[in-house]
């Protein structure tokens, strides 16, 4: 199974941008790219996905690189509830795998007031 | 809209006891799954559905038992409870398992810790 790979924390300030990278050098091409945060003591929730192209939601914009062995979430202006571990993981499209979606152990973003 | 609803959100057992964990998800969501969560680290996978009536093993299954009689609900069952297996329990589901569809909705957990 394709591996992703994050730094274990980052710091940044609050309503500044924050850039959260991820490496999976070696992913599949029909491997979609999601990324879920956990704020304290509360379930895993759901923040974007993409497979090639950049993706942008209410939430954050997802950058992908044009080789999709590196991408990027970026949250636009950061705030003090925008503290979490952000998960990235790779979900395949086929049916054998998909349902195994692997967490790592993510990023812990501190945003400082 | 309820989402994914676990209970109970906090149990104490003794080892050797059994107990299970309830989940269930009004999405009308075809996958499930249970994942636990060990201090400081991400999720792992125990057991997965991808249908009532079908389920499967995923990272960490031993001394877990599942089953899924209807689309709605997925039970974790601990046969004989150990210290090892305190850990806070997440339940997930989803529409599909591939494309666009495969937004994973989670739970708000079950903390369990075993003496």
């Amino acid at each position: 199974d394709a591996k992703t790979t994050q730094p274990n924390s980052m710091e940044s300030n609050e309503e500044e941008p924050v850039h959260l990278p991820c490496n999976h050098s070696t992913i599949s091409g029909t491997d979609y790219i999601h990324w879920y945060r956990q704020l304290p003591s509360q379930g895993p929730e759901y923040v974007i996905h993409g497979l090639t192209s950049n993706v942008n939601n209410r939430m954050a914009s997802l950058a992908i690189a044009e080789d999709r062995k590196s991408s990027t979430l970026i949250l636009h202006r950061a705030t003090l509830r925008d503290a979490a571990v952000y998960y990235c993981i790779l979900r395949p499209t086929q049916a054998q795998g998909a349902q195994k979606l692997v967490f790592g152990q993510g990023t812990r973003l501190t945003i400082n007031p | 809209n309820a989402g994914v609803t676990q209970t109970p959100k906090f149990q104490v057992l003794k080892t050797g006891q059994s107990m299970t964990l309830q989940c269930a998800q009004d999405m009308n969501h075809e996958y499930m799954s249970w994942y636990r969560q060990d201090p400081g680290m991400g999720l792992r996978l125990i057991h997965y559905s991808v249908g009532a009536g079908i389920t499967d093993q995923g990272e960490v299954p031993n001394g877990y038992n599942v089953s899924r009689s209807t689309t709605e609900d997925f039970p974790l069952r601990l046969l004989s409870a150990a210290p090892s297996q305190t850990s806070v329990y997440f339940c997930a589901s989803s529409y599909g398992m591939a494309g666009a569809r495969e937004k994973l909705f989670f739970g708000s957990g079950t903390q369990l810790s075993v003496l």
